[in-house]
């Protein structure tokens, strides 16, 4: 089966721009999360959606952090303005039934780097 | 709340010696258990887990883990040690009626030929 793909692999910017991300998860995977993963830092989840619904954003900072996943398959995670401490590489992950006992698949992440 | 803890940021062996890593955790139910494997510029690969049954678990590349109720503990083992298992290592913890799957904050582990 093809894996989780994310877009771009690479992305350097200037501190108040904007960038955006995109995730295509494993088809079926109804659960898809975004994980922020500052070096030196285990993986931290921004936000979780089941199908096309949100089930937690408690740890996504929204005033600059934004996420959709439109139809329920490919989404996309946005910052903006960026500031230099969102450097980091951004994974997105898909599961089935919320991976209770499956875990997730892991796409290769985006690595930001904010100058 | 849950959480993980890696004792050791780095682990250093000889290649051919047994490797092992350390997790602690803690949950408030049910423990459900993970090891990932990260190497360069690449994403998260599942090794194994513990949902539920014998407490010594079996994963990819001839990796296993020890489950540890009374210790909360689930220590990552491979008996002998190959120069291309050096990477980054997580464990990560959910509670049973939880979905949120939580990480340490990873342990590097070096081979040496």
């Amino acid at each position: 089966e093809a894996g989780v793909a994310q877009s771009p692999r690479y992305k350097i910017i200037e501190k108040r721009q904007s960038v955006a991300f995109w995730c295509n998860p494993i088809s079926g995977h109804a659960t898809l999360y975004w994980y922020q993963q500052i070096l030196g830092q285990g993986p931290k989840l921004l936000i979780q959606f089941q199908n096309n619904g949100v089930v937690d954003d408690s740890q996504l900072p929204k005033d600059r952090f934004s996420a959709e996943r439109l139809k329920g398959v490919d989404s996309t995670l946005k910052i903006q303005p960026a500031k230099l401490e969102d450097s980091a590489v951004y994974l997105c992950a898909s599961s089935l039934e919320g991976g209770r006992a499956y875990g997730y698949t892991f796409g290769s992440g985006t690595r930001l780097t904010v100058v | 709340a849950q959480s993980v803890a890696q004792p050791e940021d780095q682990v250093n062996v000889a290649e051919g010696n047994p490797l092992t890593v350390k997790c602690t955790y803690s949950v408030s139910g049910n423990p459900y258990l993970f090891w990932y494997v990260q190497y360069p510029n690449r994403g998260l690969q599942f090794l194994l887990k513990y949902i539920t049954g014998d407490n010594l678990v079996k994963g990819s590349y001839g990796f296993e883990a020890e489950f540890n109720k009374s210790q909360t503990s689930f220590h990552l083992k491979k008996p002998s040690a190959l120069v291309s298992d050096s990477a980054l290592y997580f464990c990560a913890v959910r509670d049973g009626g939880d979905y949120k799957l939580s990480f340490g904050a990873g342990t590097t582990v070096t081979v040496r030929a």
